[in-house]
């Protein structure tokens, strides 16, 4: 099956631990995304990645880190250094199926849920 | 100034009637628009996405788009339980920004 994956579906950090959010996909898209989403809040970007070891900080990077070593692959790191990581996390890919500039559409995994200790 | 904005709702529907969801935007060079819905505890998905002014239909859901107005909403016929979720506006500019910004939700209940 052709997809988005996300592990683990809930994740504990205790005070001072770096915790690796894993997002992998097969569906052959370019672009990847990683959003961040609070409760009665909308989607906030993260980190984003277009090719293969090149990404760009999203609205809200402090705190958070990625790699983009491979194209399935699309991993984010939550350091110590983001106080407040309490919130579902959720990882997107995109392709352009309209085929007009800038018509990309972007599909999402399940998430994971991020909580802490 | 929030770019894109939703009523949070909620808005409550009986079955079998339409409902009616808006969203406006702010930055006038937004070309790309998407609803995506969200059941609770879960993921987005998407639903429609639209590029040109006028009407977009794929089954029960119609898309609006009104660039001059800056305005897109999403239309949902003969409602269904089923069909309760937060329902999420997206827009994105197409000249070298990838960038989606979505809207908070809104969320729609349908009334058996």
């Amino acid at each position: 099956d052709g997809g988005i994956t996300q592990s683990p579906k809930y994740l504990f950090r205790k005070e001072g631990q770096n915790v690796t959010l894993s997002c992998e996909q097969n569906l052959n898209h370019d672009a990847m995304y990683w959003y961040r989403q609070d409760p009665g809040q909308g989607l906030r970007l993260i980190y984003y990645s277009q090719i293969v070891n090149d990404f760009q900080k999203g609205d809200i990077a402090e705190g958070y880190s990625v790699s983009r070593e491979k194209k399935e692959s699309f991993p984010l790191t939550v350091t110590s250094a983001q106080k407040n990581p309490t919130a579902f996390y959720l990882c997107a890919s995109s392709i352009n199926l309209a085929g007009g500039p800038g018509q990309e559409t972007q599909y999402f995994g399940p998430g994971t849920r991020l909580l802490v200790l | 100034q929030k770019e894109v904005e939703q009523n949070s709702g909620p808005l409550s529907v009986p079955e079998g009637a339409i409902a009616s969801l808006n969203c406006t935007y702010s930055d006038r060079v937004s070309q790309s628009f998407f609803w995506y819905r969200q059941y609770s505890g879960k993921s987005p998905e998407l639903i429609m996405s639209i590029y040109s002014n006028g009407d977009k239909e794929d089954g029960r859901f119609t898309a609006q788009l009104n660039k001059a107005s800056q305005y897109v909403s999403l239309l949902i016929r003969d409602s269904q339980p089923s069909d309760s979720a937060t329902y999420l506006c997206a827009v994105k500019a197409n000249f070298g920004n990838e960038k989606l910004t979505f809207g908070t939700g809104t969320r729609l209940t349908i009334i058996p």
